[in-house]
């Protein structure tokens, strides 16, 4: 695709179930990037992964969040036992990976929200 | 630790009127980028800018210009002739390590620019 990919583009589930959050980054994009914004709010880092490098998991809130990127491209966002709180636009963002000032694409984002 | 700190949580502007959105940063890598960033009410993340803290001159954009205050650790967004369609959330960022792959980029938590006609 042209562009950042993400799935489903809205999740409403009810507290304590688990969730996941899909990205497809651009192809041939080594840099991706989780992160969430609550409403009316910046956004908050969550994950970083840059090629093969360790990802950068300094941003998760708590143990209950994951994420993984297979192959180096398409990445999952776990949540388990969700908790209200969690409400969010969940966005991901990729980058050729080189660093400096290159462009962060960022998907449409994944709404969710836990009843 | 970096920070990201955007004071003006709302600004509204008459139409055709310039605009300066605030933005400080705190990082001890002498080596960083910054960034900014439009969100329309649409949600999707608009890359505006990028200034490196080595570069010698403002980065600017068309309307775009940034003023960047290496002394101060200031990197406000300047908006010329601002246009109603300039309506949005805009967020600062910054990234340690201006050569990097290695660092993450963190975002302010924004201000919200209203254009009035």
């Amino acid at each position: 695709g042209a562009g950042v990919s993400q799935s489903p583009s809205n999740k409403v589930t009810e507290k304590g179930k688990d969730v996941e959050l899909r990205c497809d980054p651009i192809s041939g994009h080594t840099a991706l990037y989780w992160y969430r914004q609550s409403l009316g709010q910046g956004l908050e880092f969550l994950i970083y992964f840059q090629g093969n490098s360790a990802p950068d998991k300094s941003g998760l809130p708590s143990d209950r969040f994951s994420a993984e990127r297979t192959g180096g491209s398409v990445s999952t966002l776990t949540i388990q036992r969700t908790q209200q709180e969690d409400s969010a636009v969940y966005l991901c963002a990729s980058s050729l990976g080189f660093g400096g000032g290159e462009t962060q694409y960022f998907g449409p984002g994944t709404r969710l929200l836990v009843l | 630790a970096q920070k990201i700190t955007q004071t003006q949580p709302g600004m509204f502007v008459q139409e055709k009127e310039a605009v300066t959105l605030d933005c400080t940063y705190d990082t001890s890598d002498p080596s960083y980028g910054l960034f900014w960033y439009k969100q329309p009410s649409s949600g999707e993340m608009i890359f505006l800018i990028y200034q490196g803290s080595y570069d010698q001159q403002n980065a600017t954009e068309g309307r775009y210009s940034l003023n960047f205050q290496k002394a101060r650790k200031s990197a406000n967004l300047v908006i010329s002739a601002s246009q109603l369609g300039d309506s949005a959330m805009y967020f600062c960022a910054m990234r340690e390590g201006a050569n990097s792959s290695a660092s993450k980029i963190i975002f302010g938590s924004g201000t919200r620019l209203s254009i009035r006609p």
